[in-house]
Parts: structure tokens; C-alpha cells; sequence
């Protein structure tokens, strides 16, 4: 069964602290991952892609890791500022039979405290 | 400009009514997408057009219509609106058909929808 799982479910953190979410996923065949930020009353904001071949790809302070081998992606980020306090869902394609699936984590909802 | 831009924000309406959601896109895209985020803030997507032509249909109701009058605008009609469908729908778009590349989804701010 294709699923994508986050961890942790919340997480609050200090300003100016560093902070790593987690997406472990079960989705065969992959096509691609992304990290979504979604402030509160607003729409998802990408902030990477990454396709089978990439292991890491930054967006200024948000770094996202992918092991395909592990099926584990990561998402961390560096010297946290308020403005970062959202969820972060993590997405994965899927490509069956000519039909793109997205397949989406239930996300991480992240505090950052001054 | 709103790049995404949906309407209304807000909609409020009894069990049984019919009701539709509009969406437009100025960024010159040709993908437009429909999704569900449900009060546990599970995102889903519903449908997803390319160039006016549905070209995803994941399993939703047929009560859920969507029409695309050109490659700039996606709208989602609701026939007998339940309880159930109380969400919040994003509408998205992105430059082209969904591909194992990179295509990234630009998304509207939202219409909260609540079905009384």
C-alpha cells in the first residue's frame, strides 16, 4: 500500500534553532518528492523537488535529504525564525500505468517560540 | 497579482444545495488541479486538467464536477453538498502535465467550505 508517513506529528522549537522532520515512505514505483510549507489559512508553498537521482537540494534555509534506498527523505531546517512556524507535508509521486499519483504525508506541524 | 486565485474564501451552505467553486490562473500554466484538505489537514488531490482535458480522476463522488472553460480557469461544481464535504478545496496549477520531473504546483489560498 502506497503511504508516506511524517514524524515527528509536532514539534516546537526555539528561534534560531536548528530543526530535522522526517518523511519515510512505501510508495512504489517513485516518481519524485516534494516539501510543502503551509502557513495556517493559506495554500502550500513548494519548497523542493527532488527526483530519484538527487540526495539533497537546498531552498536558502530549508535542506531536504532523499535515501531512495532507505525510502527515507528528511527536510531540515537551519537557524529557525518565526516566520517558519507552519506545517511541512511531504509528497510522493507515483507514475502507474500512465497516471501520476500524489500521495501526501500527513505533515508536521511546526512551532518556532521567541 | 494573486497568481492562483479562488472564490469565494468562504462558503456556508445547507445539506442538498448545489454549489460551485471558481478558480483562475495568470501564470500562463496549462495544468490546473483540484484538491480536498479535510479537518485533520489531509491534502488529496481530486482532479487534475491539462490544456481543458481532464487528465487525473482520483475517486470522487460524481457529485464533484469540475470544468475547465479554458487552460486558465478549473471550476468545481458540488451537487447535493453533505457533511461530508465540509473541507477546505485548494485549487493549483503548474506549467505542464504532472511528469516525474520537476513541475511545481502553485496553489490558491483556499475556499473553506462548511455544509450545514
Amino acid at each position: 500500500k502506497n503511504q508516506v508517513e511524517q514524524s515527528p506529528q509536532s514539534l516546537i522549537i526555539l528561534e534560531g534553532k536548528n530543526c530535522t522532520l522526517q518523511c519515510n515512505y512505501t510508495v512504489s514505483p517513485f516518481s519524485n518528492l516534494r516539501w510543502y510549507k503551509q502557513d495556517t489559512g493559506r495554500g502550500p508553498v513548494s519548497l523542493t523537488i527532488m527526483t530519484f537521482s538527487e540526495n539533497t537540494k537546498s531552498n536558502g534555509r530549508y535542506t531536504a535529504t532523499l535515501d531512495a534506498d532507505t525510502k527515507q527523505s528528511s527536510l531540515h531546517i537551519t537557524a529557525s525564525q518565526l516566520s517558519d512556524s507552519a506545517s511541512y507535508i511531504c509528497v510522493v509521486s507515483s507514475l502507474t500505468s500512465g497516471t501520476y499519483k500524489y500521495i501526501f504525508g500527513t505533515g508536521t506541524r511546526l512551532k518556532v517560540l521567541a | 497579482d494573486t497568481a492562483v486565485s479562488q472564490t469565494p474564501k468562504y462558503l456556508v451552505t445547507q445539506m442538498g444545495n448545489d454549489k460551485s467553486i471558481k478558480c483562475e490562473q495568470n501564470l500562463g500554466h496549462d495544468t490546473m488541479y483540484w484538491y480536498k484538505q479535510d479537518s485533520k489537514k489531509f491534502l488529496k488531490i481530486m482532479f487534475s486538467y491539462n490544456n481543458k482535458e481532464l487528465i487525473i480522476n482520483e475517486t470522487v463522488p460524481n457529485r464533484f464536477s469540475p470544468k475547465s472553460p479554458d487552460k486558465a480557469h478549473l471550476n468545481l461544481h458540488i451537487n447535493s453538498l453533505e457533511l461530508g464535504d465540509s473541507a477546505v478545496y485548494f485549487c493549483a496549477s503548474s506549467q505542464d502535465i504532472p511528469s516525474g520531473g520537476i513541475d511545481t504546483q502553485y496553489f490558491g489560498p483556499g475556499t473553506r467550505l462548511t455544509v450545514l
